[in-house]
């Protein structure tokens, strides 16, 4: 595909469930980072992958988000126990590198979730 | 602390009026400064960055540093303008991961 893939695009799911959020970058991409969106706020950054790591986790909410890219490429952010206030836009951006010239990051058009 | 601060929430103006887009900045060291754009029912997209000092669909940004402001300018505003504008800062240096943060976004509506 030629930009950042997001599924599903839209996820309802009640409280208290398991969800699983799904992002495939653009491929060469090294860099992978996922972002929550929540009404009327400008995205806000949650875990960054370089390869296969998790080089930056510090914007995880709590021990229930978790994100795991095992081969590199895709990525799965997967919520534990959902909350109501999980309820937002998830996005998923990749780019070439972290650092210096090839660091534009391209992003996927989101996963609407709600909980109810 | 690390900062990007958009005051107006939506800023409405005149097809040909110009456009100025406001933002701040709160960062120790030196941050890449960005403007990402959402049309309508389109993904994030970037507009331009401070370290390419070019124009992007008749857009200008400058970096002011004593301002600590990255204010996006155009001097004439366009219909197809319309769209949602968040400005966003990364680090640089060793250890930058690249991660953006971003302010709370301005709507621009640009009435005909």
């Amino acid at each position: 595909g030629a930009g950042v893939s997001q599924t599903p695009s839209n996820k309802v799911t009640e409280k208290g469930k398991y969800v699983e959020l799904r992002c495939d970058p653009i491929s060469g991409h090294t860099a992978l980072y996922w972002y929550r969106q929540s009404l009327g706020q400008g995205p806000e950054f949650l875990i960054y992958f370089q390869g296969t790591g998790a080089a930056d986790d510090s914007g995880l909410p709590n021990d229930r988000f978790f994100a795991v890219r095992p081969e590199g490429s895709v990525s799965t952010l997967k919520i534990q126990r959902t909350e109501r206030g999980d309820s937002a836009v998830y996005l998923c951006a990749s780019s070439l590198t972290p650092r210096g010239w090839g660091t534009e990051a391209f992003f996927g058009q989101g996963t609407r979730l709600t909980v109810v | 602390a690390q900062r990007v601060t958009q005051p107006e929430k939506l800023l409405s103006v005149f097809k040909g009026a110009p456009v100025e887009l406001k933002c701040n900045y709160s960062y120790s060291g030196s941050p890449e400064l960005f403007w990402y754009v959402q049309y309508s029912r389109q993904r994030l997209q970037l507009l331009l960055r401070h370290i390419s000092r070019e124009s992007i669909k008749g857009f200008t940004a400058d970096l002011n540093k004593g301002e600590t402001s990255f204010h996006l300018k155009k001097p004439f505003a366009q219909e197809e303008d319309s769209a949602m504008y968040y400005c966003a800062l990364s680090g640089t240096g060793v250890g930058n991961t690249g991660k953006l943060i971003f302010g709370q976004g301005t709507t621009l509506q640009v009435k005909p």
